[in-house]
């Protein structure tokens, strides 16, 4: 089973430039979030969804969009990255009503660096 | 409001020594606990969850946790540390609720010396 897969795992980008982290599951999950892990902070949730079509803010959305359009896919964007955004990111899901108490299912991460 | 605090970023134990990895935890309502793993360039794996069931829970890889509600507490042990445990460890809580979100503390870097 291909689980939560991300894409890219490594990218570099200049300041100012934009693009989209791509998440895919295929585990039919309602619940989609992406994370931000930087070194001493744990892991902080940007945004989430509980459904297509619908969103919603996690702790820190600031310079970040999402979609969801369909159950499978939940692309982050990042609209003018910035130094500050270089970080490891993480898709995760959960299908919210077989599992109400919340396992998380992570991709491999995405590693980002904002020159 | 809920949060989890866990203390120093690093712990390093002896190959076949016990291992303790300490998590309290703040909510105003029970919680859902959980512990994830993070091995080097991987996403996070759960470990174990405490539902409010069982207070005791045992999880893969000889990892178990106690839950204990007066001390908010939910550290995570394994009698005998092996080489491979070397990762890190997030303790975590959530509400009850489907829409709760999961709250991750700061994690815990754990070495294991041969």
């Amino acid at each position: 089973n291909a689980g939560v897969t991300q894409t890219p795992k490594f990218q570099v980008l200049k300041t100012g430039q934009s693009m989209t982290l791509q998440c895919a599951q295929d585990m039919n999950h309602e619940y989609m979030s992406w994370y931000r892990q930087d070194p001493g902070m744990g892991l902080r949730l940007i945004h989430y969804s509980v459904g297509a079509g619908i969103t919603d803010q996690g702790e820190v959305p600031n310079g970040y969009n999402v979609s969801r359009s369909t159950t499978e896919d939940f692309p982050l964007r990042l609209l003018s990255a910035a130094p500050s955004q270089t970080s490891v990111y993480f898709c995760a899901s959960t299908p919210k009503r077989t599992t109400p108490t919340g396992e998380l299912f992570f991709g491999e991460g995405s590693r980002l660096t904002v020159l | 409001a809920q949060s989890v605090t866990q203390l120093g970023s690093h712990v390093s134990v002896s190959e076949g020594a016990l291992v303790l990895l300490r998590c309290n935890y703040s909510s105003s309502v029970p919680p859902y606990l959980f512990w994830y793993v993070q091995y080097p360039n991987q996403g996070l794996q759960l470990l174990l969850k405490y539902t409010s069931a069982a207070t005791l829970v045992k999880g893969i890889n000889g990892f178990e946790a106690e839950f204990k509600k007066s001390e908010t507490s939910f550290h995570l042990t394994k009698p005998s540390a092996h080489m491979s445990d070397a990762a890190e460890y997030f303790c975590a809580v959530k509400r009850a609720g489907a829409n709760s979100k999961l709250t991750f503390g700061k994690g815990i870097t754990l070495s294991v010396r041969p």
